[in-house]
């Protein structure tokens, strides 16, 4: 069965920072992995997706994902912490049964203090 | 650009009352999806929908929850007897037949008293 961990349920980080949410996997499959940004009280925004392709996938906002097979870990950077950036994040992999579900990492809320 | 759209984004129900959640996939999309976060919770899947008919459901997906397609642009889902643990944020996706993403909608929130 595919999972996602995601390490952390809470990163504070300053403004301006370097923002490093960790995201590990675990598929019999190839994997097909996505960041979702889920600000307050709104739905679920796809930051980025990786689907064998590059293994360093580029996103909106400036975020970015490296998928290491090795380490079966993708997890989330931007360069540069924004207060705009502050919010939860969900990893997640597609599921290889039936539909394709997304299988949804516990979610790693970040905060950017001033 | 297309977006997925639910209403109602708030709705108060009663324990044992039936409720429908509404949903309207991007056009072209075939695939569609149910899933729920309960507060504070990751987000969970619930079923899914190809072809007029469910393609996978998870164990929460029981008797009480079920889905249709009524027309060629609405996606429902309809709870028989609302239980209190119910009450979450609903989200409808859809997915492209090729696509490896779900797009989501923004969501409604189920309040059962």
């Amino acid at each position: 069965a595919q999972s996602v961990t995601q390490l952390g349920s809470h990163v504070s980080v300053s403004e301006g920072a370097l923002v490093l949410l960790r995201c590990n996997y675990s598929s019999s499959v190839p994997p097909y992995l996505f960041w979702y940004v889920q600000y307050p009280n709104q739905g679920l925004q796809l930051l980025l997706k990786y689907t064998s392709a590059a293994t360093l996938v580029k996103g909106i906002n400036g975020f970015e994902a490296e998928f290491k097979k090795s380490e079966t870990s993708f997890h989330l950077t931007k360069p540069s912490a924004h207060m705009s950036d502050a919010a939860e994040y969900f990893c997640a992999v597609r599921g290889n049964t039936g539909g394709f579900k997304t299988i949804f990492g516990a979610g790693t809320r970040l905060f950017v203090k001033a | 650009e297309p977006e997925v759209t639910q209403t109602p984004s708030h709705q108060v129900t009663q324990m044992g009352q039936e409720v429908i959640l509404r949903c309207v996939p991007i056009s072209n999309h075939l695939y569609f999806y149910w899933y729920r976060q309960i507060l504070g919770q990751k987000v969970e899947f619930l079923v899914s929908f190809y072809n007029n008919e469910i393609s996978e459901k998870s164990e929460i997906f029981d008797d009480q929850f079920s889905v249709e397609r009524p027309d060629g642009s609405n996606f429902t889902l309809k709870i028989r007897s609302t239980k209190l643990e119910d009450s979450a944020m609903y989200f409808c996706a859809s997915r492209r037949d090729t696509g490896y993403e779900q797009y989501f909608g923004p969501g409604t929130r189920l309040t059962v008293t």
